[in-house]
């Protein structure tokens, strides 16, 4: 069964950082690209990063472009996002999403619980 | 950036009636590249159709997509209590790999 476990989220200052994790399990984790998709409170889907199965090729949306930064370690089974210079509209649940068969193009089958990022003074 | 637009904003409608979900994307896409996701209060979203057409594990029949030159349409023929949800689709084709900003179905 996959199962995507996010953590590390919390409120944070403005201007501050953060790193929030996914632990994966369920599949062969090298095999997939990896996704963070956030959704601010009330609102719609956001698609904010992705990365390639091997992590040596990324994506950014414009709005967290030099602030957020994705990594995964294959051999811990584990996708990562730091958060630098963090605005009170990064404020959301981000969740963590596994793409539907290789590479680049292709929907999200799997999604983490998601965990909550409060930007807030 | 591809820009996805939803129609209607929210869809009020009995049990057992047909909804109709619009999306339509500009510039536009191939088909290969659209999916529906639904999305109920405090969960996460599940896929429902890939690749315009295609419903993913699990997914009743009475969920179904097409394309009709740059619109694409989800349709659930029988709606059913628990279909009340929002609905979002996404393009999987060019990054960012956009979302649309969803349509509320709400069940009378």
């Amino acid at each position: 069964e996959v199962q995507l476990l996010e953590s590390g989220g919390g409120l944070v200052q403005p201007g501050g950082s953060l790193r929030l994790s996914c632990a994966a399990s369920g599949f062969v984790f090298s095999s997939y690209v990896m996704t963070w998709v956030r959704q601010a409170p009330g609102k719609g889907l956001e698609w904010v990063a992705a990365i390639s199965e091997s992590g040596d090729s990324t994506y950014f949306a414009d709005s967290v472009k030099g602030r957020l930064t994705i990594s995964r370690d294959n051999s811990k089974n584990t996708l990562s996002l730091q958060m630098n210079s963090l605005r009170i509209e990064d404020t959301a649940v981000y969740f963590c999403a596994k793409g539907r068969g290789s590479g680049w193009y292709v929907p999200i089958d799997y999604w983490g619980q998601g965990t909550l990022v409060t930007v807030s003074s | 950036e591809i820009v996805l637009t939803q129609s209607p904003g929210t869809l009020s409608l009995s049990p057992g009636e047909r909804a109709t979900l619009s999306c339509r994307a500009g510039p536009r896409i191939s088909s290969s590249y659209l999916a529906w996701y639904q999305q109920k209060p405090g969960q996460p979203p599940r896929l429902l159709i890939y690749g315009t057409s295609n419903r993913a594990t699990g997914i009743p029949d009475r969920f179904s997509g097409s394309e009709s030159g740059t619109d694409f349409t989800l349709t659930i023929s029988r709606l059913e209590p628990e279909d009340s949800a929002v609905y979002y689709c996404q393009q999987c084709g060019s990054s960012p790999f956009t979302f649309g900003p969803g349509t509320k179905v709400e069940i009378k």
